[in-house]
């Protein structure tokens, strides 16, 4: 596996269910990073990790709960969702979350989501 | 807060050359990102800007001004694998990303 990659693809999952988001990236990279992309609206970032270190949370909600063991993983724990959660949730890695590097962001696919 | 601006959706021709542009307002701006995007696909990376000026990279090139809080993205000889989303993102406040709702580009034969 190269790049960054996510499982599962495609979720769908009751209100009620508690699942997991998988990201892993084979790129070295020291940040990670979850987003939420939802139709007509930019993508939203909901939390950053420096080094394995939680560096942003984004005013997202409790029932969204990130995990990084290590640098090369991060999860999203899911519980207890609304059906307005619905969106494709976006992995990302950066090499070095300095202010004053380059930091490209290199996307996984995503995994799209269902609330019912 | 962060406010990140650009177009909705453009058309343009094959052949032809098309602007993307994206205004800005933000705090601690760290440097501006370009990603394309295509339908059911992960954004991927075309150009950066941080210091004032023009960056090229073959077919597409990038402008910023900071004092102006604008950027714009230059695609030439448009090809139709071009018809994509084009994503304009500010990193600010160390390592924090804001994206714009990115510009839809057709491109028409």
């Amino acid at each position: 596996e190269t790049g960054v990659t996510q499982t599962p693809r495609h979720l769908v999952m009751g209100m009620t269910n508690k699942k997991s988001l998988k990201c892993e990236q084979h790129l070295g990279h020291n940040a990670m990073y979850w987003y939420k992309q939802s139709a007509k609206k930019p993508l939203e970032l909901m939390f950053v990790y420096n080094f394995k270190e939680q560096t942003e949370n984004n005013s997202v909600p409790s029932r969204f709960s990130p995990e990084c063991p290590n640098s090369s993983h991060l999860f999203l724990h899911l519980h207890t969702l609304q059906p307005e959660d619905s969106a494709l949730y976006l992995c990302a890695s950066s090499q070095d979350p300095a202010p004053s590097s380059y930091n490209e962001q290199f996307f996984g696919p995503g995994t799209r989501l269902t609330v019912l | 807060g962060q406010n990140i601006d650009q177009p909705t959706e453009m058309t343009a021709t094959e052949g032809a050359i098309v602007q993307i542009n994206c205004t800005y307002q933000t705090s601690g701006f760290n440097g501006l990102f370009w990603y394309q995007q295509h339908a059911g696909e992960a954004p991927t990376f075309l150009s950066y800007n941080v210091l004032d000026g023009l960056e090229e990279k073959g077919r597409f090139s990038s402008f910023l001004s900071r004092s102006k809080g604008y950027s714009y993205l230059l695609l030439k000889e448009l090809q139709m694998k071009d018809s994509a989303s084009y994503l304009c993102a500010v990193r600010a406040n160390f390592n924090k990303f804001y994206f714009g709702s990115g510009t839809k580009l057709n491109v028409k034969p």
